[in-house]
């Protein structure tokens, strides 16, 4: 069956340390997220791709960094600049030729310890 | 103002019961609107769309209100699995062409026996 796939489920960093996300999707879909959910609060947007080879600043990028050298994929880093890591991660794709065509992966539940 | 803004909750009810869920958006110009539910640690997962002119789906039905801007989820005969949280989710254009869905902090739904 087509998804999104994202690894780890569970990530622990230590302080400074990078760490790097995976989101592989099998659906063929142009586009793809990554969000960020904090307890008690709404997804926001982190990056985005509509194409290969191209990704744009979501709203709090600060302290991420991506690429999308595969339409099938989407990684997420998570830099020593990120100064709040511990979230809980999503990545999500999306057929442009539907009006709605949204997946999201299970995500990946990040803790700095 | 945030974009889309929720009854902030919790609601706890008991089973049968009806409950309804507000929601409010800021952007005029927005074209698309959902209802997801998510559960404890887990993705979201779309529930339904909402349309100008109200949809039902079972025992779940949406209504819009483009001039108050005002989206409104009501479930009927609530049961125990209804438990979770309901995000109110808004699309909104992005530079370039593309899109991205704007979440409510989510109103939490615990249906009691």
């Amino acid at each position: 069956d087509g998804g999104i796939t994202q690894s780890p489920k569970y990530l622990f960093r230590k302080e400074g340390q990078n760490v790097t996300l995976s989101c592989e999707q099998n659906l063929n879909h142009d586009a793809m997220y990554w969000y960020r959910q904090d307890p008690g609060q709404g997804l926001r947007l982190i990056y985005y791709s509509q194409i290969v080879n191209d990704f744009q600043k979501g709203d709090i990028a600060e302290g991420y960094s991506v690429s999308r050298e595969k339409k099938e994929s989407f990684p997420l880093t998570v830099t020593s600049a990120q100064k709040n890591p511990t979230a809980f991660y999503l990545c999500a794709s999306r057929n442009r030729g539907q009006v709605y065509g949204y997946t999201f992966g299970s995500g990946t539940r990040l803790t700095v310890v | 103002r945030k974009e889309v803004e929720q009854d902030p909750g919790p609601f706890n009810v008991p089973e049968g019961a009806t409950v309804a869920f507000n929601c409010t958006y800021s952007n005029s110009a927005s074209q698309s609107f959902f209802w997801y539910r998510q559960d404890c640690r887990k993705e979201p997962k779309l529930l339904m769309s909402v349309y100008s002119s109200g949809n039902e789906d079972g025992r779940f039905t949406a209504q819009l209100n483009r001039a108050s801007q005002y989206i409104s989820l009501l479930i009927r005969d609530s049961k125990l699995s209804d438990s979770a949280t309901y995000l109110c989710v808004v699309k909104a254009l992005l530079r370039g062409g593309s899109e991205k869905l704007v979440f409510g902090k989510g109103t939490k739904l615990t249906v009691n026996p």
